[in-house]
């Protein structure tokens, strides 16, 4: 199952509202997860079962889809949010993931 | 807190294998949950390579199926990767993670730190 992610980067300030969306090649209900990246960092998990926020991880993030289509919302923006932004689908083996989303300020 | 230590050679030749392990803490490696690796590449990205559940058997992703082993050590609560027959191609960071699957909920939510491995002469 191929995911694309778009945009691939994306340019904001502080404060604002940006959505990132992951498009399946095939229908993975909701098994699509969010994470963010930092340079020299493991991912970190945001999102899971498409909407559900991860423990600890702040509110002004949310997702939402099911089937092909997700987005990934980040509310207002904070200065520890650019990093770049993955989707996985763990809808099928093998498990795959979007090619990512640099957010930059 | 569950934590997950890769250690490993960071170094490897070509036509050499590769073999990593991942120790947890904080946590059984036997309740329940899949441990997994994946490899992250400039050119490939973040790429599944397989998981592991000490009764439920082994998964592999397809495009490295012969190459790769993935085995578990219940006693030392440990996971490792080997990966034969390496080229420049495998040169990636390398990442452990727990691989949580419950009822519909199914994520990757705690990783490794890592380990850069180039594959080089």
């Amino acid at each position: 199952i191929q995911l694309t992610q778009s945009p691939s980067s994306l340019s904001a300030s502080v404060g604002d509202r940006v959505s990132i969306t992951c498009r399946a090649s095939q229908g993975i209900s909701t098994y699509l997860a969010w994470y963010q990246q930092k340079p020299g960092e493991a991912p970190r998990l945001l999102i899971y079962s498409a909407s559900t926020l991860q423990s600890g991880v702040p509110s002004r993030f949310s997702g939402s889809g099911s089937g092909t289509d997700f987005t990934l919302t980040i509310s207002s923006l904070q200065p520890e949010d650019f990093a770049t932004y993955y989707c996985q689908q763990l809808d099928s083996y093998p498990y795959t993931f979007g090619q990512g989303t640099r957010l930059e300020i | 807190q569950v934590q997950l230590r890769q250690s490993g050679p960071e170094l490897v030749k070509p036509s050499g294998t590769l073999s990593l392990n991942c120790t947890v803490s904080g946590f059984s490696i036997t309740t329940g949950f899949f441990w997994g690796w994946i490899r992250q590449s400039p050119g490939k990205g973040l790429e599944w390579i397989g998981s592991i559940n000490h009764d439920r058997g082994t998964f592999y992703n397809p495009s490295l199926r012969g190459r790769v082993t993935i085995s578990i050590d219940t006693s030392r609560d440990q996971f490792s990767l080997h990966l034969t027959s390496l080229t420049a191609a495998d040169t990636a960071v390398y990442y452990c993670a727990r691989d949580s699957r419950w009822s519909q909920s199914y994520y990757m939510d705690v990783w490794g730190q890592g380990t850069t491995v180039t594959v080089s002469s």
